[in-house]
């Protein structure tokens, strides 16, 4: 089976830096996602890996550790603006299809 | 342009009638998707075209419709749908692995409440 986890819901303070977790078991693996989705809102495209490191986009930070199925979402510098919900995806690939399964969320609250 | 577009944004209709989800892209994508999600749970797959030819189908009742009539182009009928298929209905597109990034891109949704 396939099983992504996510914390539900975090709270961190404005100005602070705040790292979401994401561990996957999954059959098969070809990189994953982090996007940021607001209520009621489209999910937005944050970062993807698919090799081990560290990518960093602005205040942006995305970790993967392939043999521990693990990466982590790190923001820093947190604005009110970032109260989102931030959902980690890993791609199955199958031949020229492509499908995400998707963790459950989790739930951001920046507060001043 | 990274844009997707999708119409209607809101949409009410009752149980006998037949509607359709429109989405375009003009990104050159060649993958095309319809999601469904519903309040605080994360997008949940139900098609996806590949080169305007259906490819994946997560077993999703035969009262959704997808076609794809053009590279740009995907519609979502629907007929007889059920109170519980309130809910966002997503359209994303990409590039088809291997050709180029793998990131999928977001239309702003279509809200359906069935009465």
């Amino acid at each position: 089976g396939q099983n992504i986890d996510q914390p539900t819901e975090m709270t961190a303070t404005e100005g602070a830096i705040v790292q979401i977790n994401c561990t996957y078991q999954t059959s098969g693996f070809n990189g994953l996602f982090w996007y940021q989705q607001h209520a009621g809102e489209a999910p937005t495209f944050l970062s993807y890996n698919v090799l081990d490191g560290l990518e960093e986009k602005g205040r942006f930070s995305s970790f993967l550790s392939r043999s521990k199925g693990y990466s982590y979402l790190l923001l820093k510098e947190l604005q009110m603006k970032d109260s989102a919900s931030y959902l980690c995806a890993v791609i199955l690939n199958a031949g020229n299809n492509r499908k995400l399964i998707w963790g459950l969320g989790t739930s951001l609250a920046v507060n001043p | 342009d990274t844009e997707v577009t999708q119409t209607p944004k809101h949409l009410v209709m009752g149980m006998t009638n037949k509607k359709s989800l429109k989405c375009e892209q003009h990104m050159g994508h060649r993958a095309m998707y319809w999601y469904k999600q519903k309040a605080k749970k994360p997008p949940e797959l139900m098609f996806v075209y590949s080169y305007e030819k259906l490819s994946i189908n997560e077993s999703v009742p035969s009262r959704f419709s997808p076609e794809c009539p053009n590279s740009s182009l995907l519609n979502l009928h629907l007929h007889a749908l059920q109170p519980e298929d309130s809910a966002l209905y997503l359209c994303a597109s990409s590039q088809i692995p291997g050709t180029g990034g793998y990131e999928q891109y977001f239309g702003p949704g279509t809200r359906l409440t069935v009465t």
